[in-house]
């Protein structure tokens, strides 16, 4: 069985632009979550959905938003990239909403210059 | 912001010792997990020990957790190079979703 895929792998994007990250989660698994690593801390929470619907939000402004399909895939979006946007996003994927165990994908790196 | 907190930063062992990480919270929680990353890529779930649980095994893993310390530990026993990486606790509390250590990053020397 396919784990959670992630796409793209690496993205170089300039300030000011916006970006969007794709994640598809493992098969029968309802709810993706969403975090942002910076080099050397611990994933920070973004975003989680379940069913479609978001279950909760990290504290990360508004320029990052998501949202998840019908099939469970899910999109982050980011606009307006600062520098400070570079970092890993993981993707994470598990059979039910909440702090259960999650299953992650490998990641994109996004640099913004 | 993180929720736990690991000990030590950083670890270096030769192949065949244990290693020893602890990971210390603030707040109450439902569960606490162990997570593993090679080299900044996605993490693998390790463990998961519920709050009314002292202690649990998987393989070469022990994890225990003392909740009137807010304190767990991950014991890696015999540890191999291919156990070198970074180590998360994660803390999971109601309807949350996880949060976060800074990690312990480990290397097996062989």
């Amino acid at each position: 069985d396919a784990g959670v895929t992630q796409s793209p792998t690496h993205l170089i994007k300039t300030r000011g632009q916006h970006v969007t990250l794709r994640c598809s989660p493992i098969s029968g698994h309802k709810s993706v979550s969403w975090y942002q690593q910076v080099l050397g801390q611990g994933p920070q929470f973004i975003f989680q959905y379940y069913e479609k619907e978001e279950r909760g939000r990290g504290n990360f402004p508004d320029r990052f938003s998501a949202r998840q399909f019908p099939n469970y895939s899910s999109e982050l979006n980011v606009n307006a990239l600062l520098l400070g946007d570079s970092a890993l996003y993981l993707c994470a994927s598990s059979f039910s909403a909440g702090a259960y165990e999650q299953y992650f994908g490998p990641g994109t790196r996004l640099t913004v210059t | 912001s993180q929720q736990g907190e690991e000990d030590p930063q950083a670890l270096s062992i030769q192949e065949g010792e244990n290693a020893t990480m602890n990971c210390s919270y603030k707040t109450s929680i439902n569960n606490l997990q162990w997570y593993r990353q090679n080299s900044g890529r996605g993490l693998v779930h390790l463990i998961l020990i519920r709050s009314n649980e002292r202690e649990k095994h998987s393989g070469r893993l022990r994890v225990t957790l003392d909740t009137s310390k807010k304190s767990s530990s991950l014991l890696i026993t015999a540890s191999r190079a291919a156990d070198t990486a970074s180590y998360f606790c994660a803390t999971g509390s109601g309807y949350s979703t996880l949060t976060f250590g800074k990690g312990t990053m480990l290397l097996v020397s062989p």
